[in-house]
């Protein structure tokens, strides 16, 4: 138990349809992120919330589409997605302080299947 | 842009036996994070260091700040040791680069 939580942990949907992921942090943190990790490559940032606003998106489609309603709730809504979107898709939390950010707490992952 | 490569890819071991898995990043860093990934997803993070080294039961972690470098070191490896160890970058506040990841086997 991280204190990250993450629903649903596994995703079958087809290129048609919506739906979407959530995380959940317990920790106090004022930092989330979503990550997409395919295989044989790195952890690949997608957004970063710092205090509710959104501080990165880092080149992602308009098929993916996050929310952060407050600090412990992060979503990332997904609609009319392609095969090669499918991949574990990792939440973290953290504390940044200043410019400084403290230790990474991740969710167990969604792992996303796009047929 | 920063680059996070590490060293080995893949890695097999006996049990009981000394580990060192190598971290090298390409720009100054404040602090560098090793993480492990368990078969199943799940991240835990092991280590944030900016100097020196740091101990946690059996896994050492060693910083070089002026070579930038980073080691992890396990010690008495153990079948659950098995994993993916990931070393990453906090870049500039928490825009993390990420190695690709060692993937370790401990062979009972």
């Amino acid at each position: 138990e991280t204190g990250v939580t993450q629903t649903p942990r596994h995703l079958v949907m087809g290129m048609t349809n919506k739906k979407s992921l959530k995380c959940e942090q317990h920790l106090g943190h004022n930092a989330m992120y979503w990550y997409k990790q395919s295989a044989k490559k790195p952890l690949e940032l997608m957004f970063v919330y710092n205090f509710k606003e959104q501080t990165e998106n880092n080149s992602v489609p308009s098929r993916f589409s996050p929310e952060c309603p407050n600090s412990s709730h992060l979503f990332l809504h997904l609609h009319t997605l392609q095969p090669e979107d499918s991949a574990l898709y990792l939440c973290a939390s953290s504390q940044l302080t200043g410019t400084q950010t403290g230790e990474l707490f991740f969710g167990e992952g969604s792992r996303l299947t796009v047929l | 842009k920063n680059e996070v490569e590490q060293s080995p890819q893949n890695l097999t071991a006996q049990e009981g036996e000394f580990i060192t898995i190598n971290c090298s990043y390409s720009v100054g860093i404040s602090a560098l994070h090793w993480l492990q990934q368990h078969p199943g997803g799940g991240i835990v993070s092991l280590f944030m260091l900016s100097s020196g080294k740091k101990k946690h039961g059996r896994l050492i972690a060693t910083i070089n700040i002026q070579e930038k470098h980073s080691s992890l070191h396990i010690t008495a490896s153990h079948p659950r040791d098995s994993a993916v160890y990931i070393c990453a970058d906090p870049n500039t506040g928490n825009q993390f680069y990420f190695g690709t990841g060692t993937s370790l086997t401990v062979i009972p």
